[in-house]
Order: C-alpha cells, then structure tokens, then sequence
C-alpha cells in the first residue's frame, strides 16, 4: 500500500510570510499532483510534477519533485489570504488511481 | 469543456434510510470514474472506481456501493445508512489514456455534504 504524509497538518501564518508544505513518501510515483481545495467544495488541481528533480513555479508558488521521485514540496513565497484553503498532494502508481496525502490547512492570517 | 455534476450539494437523512448520489460527467468519452469520502480537513480516501461501464471496483468494505448504468454516470448507494456514513463524499473523472501523466490528473465535482441522524 502506497502512502503519502504530509506535513503539517495545520499552519497559520501571517500575510506576507513564506511557507513550505512537504510531501514524503517510501515509495516511488510515476507523477505527483498539488491540489488546493476551499470549503465545500471540491480539490482543483494546481500542478503535475512528473520527472524526478522537476521544478514548476505557478506565480507565488514553486512545487519541487524529489530526485527519487518519492516526495514533493510545495513553497509559497509572501503569502496572501486568498491562499488559505486544504492544500493536498496526490501520488499517481502504476494503477489509474492517486494516493492522496493527509492535507495541510493553511490560515494566512491578514 | 469537460465539467463534472454532482448533486445534491446538501443531504440529510435519517438512520437506516437509502442513499443515492449521482456524478455525471460532460464533454468526454469513457473516463475513469471515482467515488472518494472525506474527513473534515483531511485527506481522501477512495471508495470506489469505475474504468468502464458495469466495471466497478471497490477499495474498502463499507455499506455503500456504486454503479455505473452508463458511460458518463456514477452513482453511490445505499441501502440503509449508518451514522458513520455521514462525511463529504466526492465525484471525480480522469481520462483512460494509459500510461500518460495527464491520465493521472482527476477533476472533482464540487461534492455532497451528507448527514446522517
């Protein structure tokens, strides 16, 4: 069974600071997937990382893949409250399925 | 455009009464379907999905169960629910090209809220 820990759990920052969300596992992903979810609603895809050391930066934000593709980053530079919502990462295996991490809450507080 | 439909937004029912969810999916052909329960703030874990019609996979034994009467529709059932049924359940929809990171990406529907009292 694929697994993904995520951390942390919770976060509540300031606006204008910076933040890193990681995303670990022990086994290797095909591709790896960031997701940012609001309340009631459901996760809207922010990005796909597939080649291990793979670097993408969506305005404010850079996602990383690890080397050996097992784990992922996500950074964000001088955040805002508009970013606050459940941020979560997916693993993509050899199945059509995504393992999904446990999610990290993020407050920027303004 | 593809886009996902998911309803009811809301639902309350009470213990020991069926369930009925519905997801539709537009603008594609054949796509993998999915049926995902969420804990509040928590990640997802997946009930259920589907690579063609009739062809349903189940991930964990629940009281719930899911069928796909056709290409584009996935529903989620039950019989007689539990208290421990409520949560936020989510439709999702990816392509069926193997072997292509952009057959890993899922799209969500915007989920139903169920409560079971």
């Amino acid at each position: 069974t694929q697994l993904l820990e995520q951390s942390p759990q919770f976060l509540s920052i300031q606006e204008g600071e910076n933040l890193t969300v990681y995303c670990n596992s022990s086994s290797v992903f095909s591709s790896l997937q960031w997701y940012r979810q609001e309340p009631g609603e459901g996760p809207v895809l922010l990005v796909t990382v597939v080649t291990g050391g793979e670097v993408k930066k969506l305005k404010r934000l850079t996602f990383q893949f690890g080397d050996a593709r097992k784990d992922s980053s996500l950074h964000i530079t001088a955040a805002q409250p508009g970013d606050t919502g459940l941020y979560l990462c997916a693993g993509a295996g050899s199945a059509r399925q995504l393992t999904f991490g446990s999610g990290t809450q993020l407050t920027v507080l303004p | 455009s593809q886009t996902i439909h998911q309803w009811p937004a809301t639902l309350v029912q009470p213990v020991g009464s069926p369930l009925s969810l519905e997801c539709t999916v537009e603008g594609t052909s054949n796509p993998n379907l999915y049926w995902y329960r969420q804990a509040a703030g928590r990640g997802l874990q997946l009930l259920f999905y589907s690579v063609g019609i009739g062809q349903i996979s189940s991930e964990v034994p629940q009281n719930l169960s899911a069928s796909r009467p056709q290409d584009r529709q996935f529903i989620l059932s039950s019989k007689k629910l539990l208290l421990s049924d409520s949560g936020f359940y989510l439709c999702a929809w990816s392509t069926n090209r193997a072997k292509s990171p952009a057959g890993n990406i899922q799209y969500f529907g915007a989920g139903t809220r169920l409560s079971v009292l």
